[in-house]
């Protein structure tokens, strides 16, 4: 049960979009739909951005949206702005009650 | 707003057992049969790992490179859940978080609590 591969960082300008991918298995992102992201700033509690791939809990922006392709998940940010600035973590539902993260990564808005 | 705030010992020995305590709040932790309370953890420099969850009937599924070394409890008098891992060595140095989980997501995390495994 390996982490989820993701870039260790992405930057864009303000305005800009910016897309995040998550690469996994067919054991894992390849075979469900339960790809969840999360945003973490730093000190702060991780926060729950998408579900299910692409469904937005209650209060985040869809500035924020996401989509699955084969074994890989994308998490993209339009409109960038200077407070996107954070790491994000997607995770899936793997098999057998597991889940597994992704490696993370460091947005940066320049 | 459920809050959950995790406790325990900053600094535990190589070998020894690590234990730490999520207390929740502003909620009661049998409040849904769809909760259930994961660990994650996340090693310096390195990105967030799953270490399993409990449901408050007592249910446990952990992650199975952990499974002997993992044990989780849930305490409904006091709303809290707790994990213990033993045997620690130097690459369970981390910051481990409780959150909350229904249908494969986590909607609330705490702040997570450093632990050093150092002697």
């Amino acid at each position: 049960q390996s982490a989820l591969t993701q870039p260790a960082s992405v930057s864009g300008s303000p305005g800009q979009s910016i897309t995040i991918s998550c690469t996994g298995t067919s054991s894992d992102i390849g075979n469900y739909k339960y790809v969840s992201w999360y945003q973490r700033h730093p000190g702060k509690a991780p926060k729950l951005l998408l579900y299910d791939v692409s469904y937005w809990p209650s209060g985040v922006s869809n500035r924020f949206s996401g989509s699955k392709s084969g074994n890989t998940a994308f998490l993209t940010i339009s409109g960038l702005q200077a407070e996107d600035e954070a790491d994000y973590y997607c995770s899936s539902y793997a098999s057998d009650t597991t889940y597994v993260f992704g490696t993370g990564t460091k947005v940066t808005v320049l | 707003q459920v809050q959950l705030q995790e406790s325990g010992p900053g600094l535990v020995k190589p070998s020894e057992t690590l234990s730490l305590t999520c207390v929740v709040s502003g909620d009661s932790i049998t409040s849904s049969f769809h909760h259930w309370w994961s660990w994650v953890r996340q090693p310096p420099g390195k990105g967030l790992e799953w270490l399993g969850e409990i449901h408050h009937s007592g249910t446990t599924n952990y992650k199975p490179s952990l499974k002997s070394r993992v044990t989780m409890s849930v305490d409904t008098s006091n709303n809290q859940v707790s994990l213990t891992l033993s045997s620690v060595t130097a690459a369970d140095t981390a910051l481990y978080y409780c959150a909350r989980g229904s249908f494969y997501k986590w909607e609330s995390w705490g702040q997570g609590t450093l632990v050093t495994v150092s002697s």
